[in-house]
């Protein structure tokens, strides 16, 4: 079982619908957990991050963890065609180099 | 542009040729990270260096990969005897390990990555 695990999709909805992204994780020493979007043949960027569990907002998006079941999520409300992209979650074991998902390709259709 | 560059950005070699990748991390950045991600899979941690020092290397990191950072600034990441296994994305991330007492998470930066194709 991968450390990470997430749905690769593909993902396709309208353009304005709310977004629903998951992943689910086995280590119980994660305590930060990332949300990073990449766009075809770039470098993935940092969306937001969590500590531990709780809610975290920015603008459209809304990052979930919920450590009493392992399950990581991301919200994106008013979803437009730029937010089109692979989104990775990942999370560092401590302060070392992350531990990713598959990705889920994200299709934002106008 | 300040960002984590990497060269070259696309790479074609013949099975069994050695190939060289550079990163150049953000200049303040002690923390450089090489990962390699295949077509639909996530990035996966190959080797990181705090400054010039290699801490860790995953078990992904064969023999025929080498990987420095002479100078605690760029680095480079060498294969030797490409195999058509090692076709993928090479990327690199650096990061500003701050004081264990600042405490947080150091974003990792990614650079464009450099697209290997062993043919």
């Amino acid at each position: 079982q991968k450390e990470v695990e997430q749905d690769p999709g593909p993902l396709s909805v309208p353009e304005g619908a709310i977004v629903s992204l998951n992943c689910t994780y086995s280590n119980s020493a994660f305590q930060y957990f990332m949300w990073y979007r990449q766009y075809s043949r770039k470098g993935p960027e940092l969306l937001m991050y969590t500590y531990s569990s709780g809610n975290k907002e920015d603008g459209r998006f809304t990052a979930q963890v919920d450590k009493s079941s392992k399950y990581i999520s991301l919200f994106i409300r008013d979803s437009q065609p730029s937010d089109s992209a692979t989104y990775l979650c990942a999370s560092p074991p401590g302060n070392t180099p992350l531990v990713f998902g598959k990705g889920t390709r994200l299709s934002v259709i106008a | 542009d300040t960002g984590v560059s990497q060269d070259p950005r696309h790479k074609i070699t013949k099975r069994g040729q050695n190939v060289t990748f550079r990163c150049d991390p953000i200049s303040e950045h002690n923390r450089l990270y090489w990962y390699r991600q295949t077509l639909g899979q996530g990035p996966e941690f190959l080797t990181y260096f705090q400054n010039e020092a290699q801490l860790e290397k995953s078990r992904l990191l064969s023999d025929r990969f080498s990987a420095e950072r002479p100078k605690g600034s760029f680095s480079t990441l060498e294969i030797q005897r490409t195999e058509q296994g090692d076709s993928a994305m090479y990327l690199c991330a650096s990061s500003l390990l701050a004081s264990p007492l600042a405490g947080g998470y150091n974003e990792q930066f990614f650079g464009p990555g450099t697209r290997l194709t062993v043919l």
